[in-house]
């Protein structure tokens, strides 16, 4: 399986921007990047997802590296509800077989 | 729209007994995955369904197995529970899951606990 690597936590003050990195070295070329987060208590929650050019939508932006081998997803203000676990993951072939990796712990400081 | 529904929310159980966990996918999505989280193991892809049949599964052992109605609901059983089955159940839901830019939504999961 496609692998990715994150830091397995990130500090960061409330109001400002966070960047949350991941490595895909792996990846190829039909491989899409996606970006979960998991709120304490609840299932995963879709954050976005990019191919080759960086995406914004209202929750985050995403930042794809030329080379596809490492993105970073951006989270312009945090709030103290961002404070979750974020999971990079590639969709390497059809079918919702995710691996899910040990994701980065944001905590978020008032 | 409705989120993904899962039911119970709780669950208590003791070893060896079998339980049944409810999942309603959001209206119009046919393919329904489940996942195992555990503190130890993380997040664990258990099988998809669509169309009522299992399309791909994961590395557990026969005990775990799962179904999928017409309408798309699905349920997944666990037979013979061991301690180390205790976990948060987690079911997904997509259109087709077909396509590697297709999004999941979660539903909240159904925590188990084996005494």
């Amino acid at each position: 399986d496609a692998k990715t690597t994150q830091p397995n936590s990130m500090e960061s003050n409330e109001e400002e921007p966070v960047h949350l990195p991941c490595n895909h070295s792996t990846i190829s070329g039909t491989d899409y990047i996606h970006w979960y987060r998991q709120l304490p208590s609840q299932g995963p929650e879709y954050v976005i997802h990019g191919l080759t050019s960086n995406v914004n939508n209202r929750m985050a932006s995403l930042a794809i590296a030329e080379d596809r081998k490492s993105s970073t997803l951006i989270l312009h203000r945090a709030t103290l509800r961002d404070a979750a676990v974020y999971y990079c993951i590639l969709r390497v072939n059809a079918g919702n077989m995710l691996t899910f990796g040990g994701g980065t712990r944001l905590m978020v400081k008032p | 729209k409705a989120g993904v529904t899962q039911t119970p929310r709780y669950l208590i159980k003791t070893r060896g007994q079998q339980v049944t966990l409810s999942c309603s996918p959001i209206s119009g999505h046919r393919s329904v995955s489940w996942y195992q989280q555990t503190p130890g193991q993380g997040l664990q892809f258990l099988f998809e369904y669509f169309s009522e049949t299992q399309r791909n599964k994961g590395n557990f052992p026969g005990r775990f197995s799962g179904r999928q109605f017409s309408n798309s609901r699905s349920e997944m059983n666990v037979s013979t529970l061991e301690l180390g089955d205790s976990a948060l159940y987690l079911c997904a839901s997509s259109l087709e899951g077909r396509r590697t830019n297709e999004k999941l939504f979660f539903g909240s999961g159904t925590q188990l606990s084996v005494l």
